[in-house]
């Protein structure tokens, strides 16, 4: 299982660009690297998943460069009800097996007025 | 489609209590997997459930049990409850439709035990 490092902790402010990088530098050839947002007292939510290069959705992009051991979660434009802690997740099959998902610190994003 | 759904919300034992928590998967999810969330030790996997079998179980004590049944629901048992079991309790289900399915999850069951 790949271990992933996120930081700890981000600030921003409304309206900025947020970029949170996650690395993963044991990361198989089969793995997909997904990343999920927390609130509090709620369960994660599925945000994007990605593979190689880029993937965008209307919540946001995922950066994948061409060696694959990190990836950058981009959020456009945040606002205050994107306080939440972002998860970083690498693993194949999550259909086969959810005990192969392991979740990490995951990054605290604070956005600020 | 309705979302993952976790009954209770909350709730309160004591120690020694034994307790049931309920998780119905989004429909057509075959899947059903459950964490344990606590500050501490962060989201940890119980265990997984699919077509009523479990098919993997995290590093708990024989107190954490569950099951599925033929609808695809799901239920985790916590028996002897003891402080540090305080935690939500997170169910998760998936498709399992192609390989990289990702999860669904509830909002949780917050327990507390005193």
């Amino acid at each position: 299982l790949a271990k992933t490092t996120q930081p700890i902790s981000m600030d921003s402010y409304e309206g900025q660009e947020v970029n949170i990088t996650c690395s993963h530098n044991n990361i198989a050839t089969n793995d997909y690297i997904t990343w999920y947002q927390q609130f509090p007292s709620q369960g994660p939510r599925f945000i994007i998943q990605g593979y190689k290069t880029k993937v965008t959705n209307e919540v946001a992009s995922l950066f994948i460069p061409a060696d694959r051991k990190s990836s950058t979660l981009s959020l456009p434009r945040v606002s205050l009800s994107d306080t939440a802690v972002y998860y970083c997740l690498v693993g194949d099959s999550f259909g086969s097996s959810a005990s192969k998902i392991i979740f990490g610190s995951g990054t605290r994003l604070s956005i600020r007025p | 489609k309705a979302g993952v759904t976790q009954t209770p919300r909350y709730l309160i034992k004591t120690r020694g209590q034994q307790v049931t928590l309920s998780c119905s998967p989004i429909s057509g999810h075959r899947s059903v997997s459950w964490y344990q969330q606590t500050p501490g030790q962060g989201l940890q996997f119980l265990f997984e459930y699919f077509s009523e079998t479990q098919r993997n179980k995290g590093n708990f004590p024989g107190r954490f049990s569950g099951r599925q049944f033929s609808n695809s629901r799901s239920e985790m048992n916590v028996s002897t409850l003891e402080l540090g079991d305080s935690a939500l309790y997170l169910c998760a289900s998936s498709s399992l439709e192609g390989n990289n399915s990702p999860l669904h999850f509830g909002n949780g069951t917050r327990l507390t035990v005193t």
